[in-house]
């Protein structure tokens, strides 16, 4: 059973301050997407990265995906109050089908004004 | 465009009854994923469907549950005497294509058992 583990579980940050959020796991995954979940609603796909070592920047957001293709980060600078939601990696290819994804239980995070 | 779109958003079922739960993809999408989404834990995939076929149903419970994605007509996730323990938010996803396409989610359907 393959397993990605996203830590911190919960944080809770000033407005302006930088975070990082991790996602790790033991397996190898052909791609990993970065997704944001808001209370009530489904999540919205922020970003894939598919290429080892790959970094990836959306405004404020910048990814990496780890060289061996095992575990990601999320990189807020600047923290505002509406980056507050619940982020959720998912790693595809696992078991060998692109397909399936499997999801971390999240990081939710708060950005205080 | 309207995305993916998921009814009731709630609803609630005593033990025993069915639950009937549709999803309609964005528009030219013919690849739908269901997920689902207890409390405490992630998205668990479940079931992945193309227009009359079921592709991949090995996260779908063998009892009780089953879906179809019709000719015509939305995805439903059947979940047949439904027990305590199905109360979760059940995600319907779709995409143009399958394997590593990005999915677009829906909103959930979320099912309180009583």
């Amino acid at each position: 059973t393959q397993l990605l583990e996203q830590s911190p579980q919960f944080l809770s940050i000033q407005e302006g301050e930088n975070l990082t959020v991790y996602c790790n796991s033991s397996s190898v995954f052909s791609s990993l997407q970065w997704y944001r979940q808001e209370p009530g609603e489904g999540p919205v796909l922020l970003v894939t990265v598919v290429t080892g070592g790959e970094v990836k920047k959306l405004k404020r957001l910048t990814f990496q995906f780890g060289d061996a293709r095992k575990d990601s980060s999320l990189h807020i600078t600047a923290a505002q109050p509406g980056d507050t939601g619940l982020y959720l990696c998912a790693g595809a290819g696992g078991g060998g089908s692109n397909y399936k994804l499997t999801f971390g239980k999240g990081t939710l995070l708060t950005v205080n004004p | 465009n309207a995305g993916v779109m998921q009814n009731p958003r709630h609803l609630v079922r005593r033990r025993g009854q069915e639950a009937r739960l549709r999803c309609s993809p964005v528009k030219g999408h013919s690849h739908v994923y269901w997920y689902r989404q207890l409390p405490e834990e992630g998205l668990k995939f479940m079931v992945y469907l193309q227009k009359e076929n079921i592709i991949d149903e090995s996260g779908m419970p063998k009892e009780r549950f089953s879906a179809e994605f019709p000719k015509e007509g939305p995805s439903i996730l059947r979940i047949q005497q439904v027990v305590r323990g199905d109360s979760a938010a059940y995600f319907c996803a779709s995409s143009p294509q399958g394997d590593n396409s990005p999915l677009h989610f829906g909103n959930g359907t979320r099912l309180t058992v009583t």
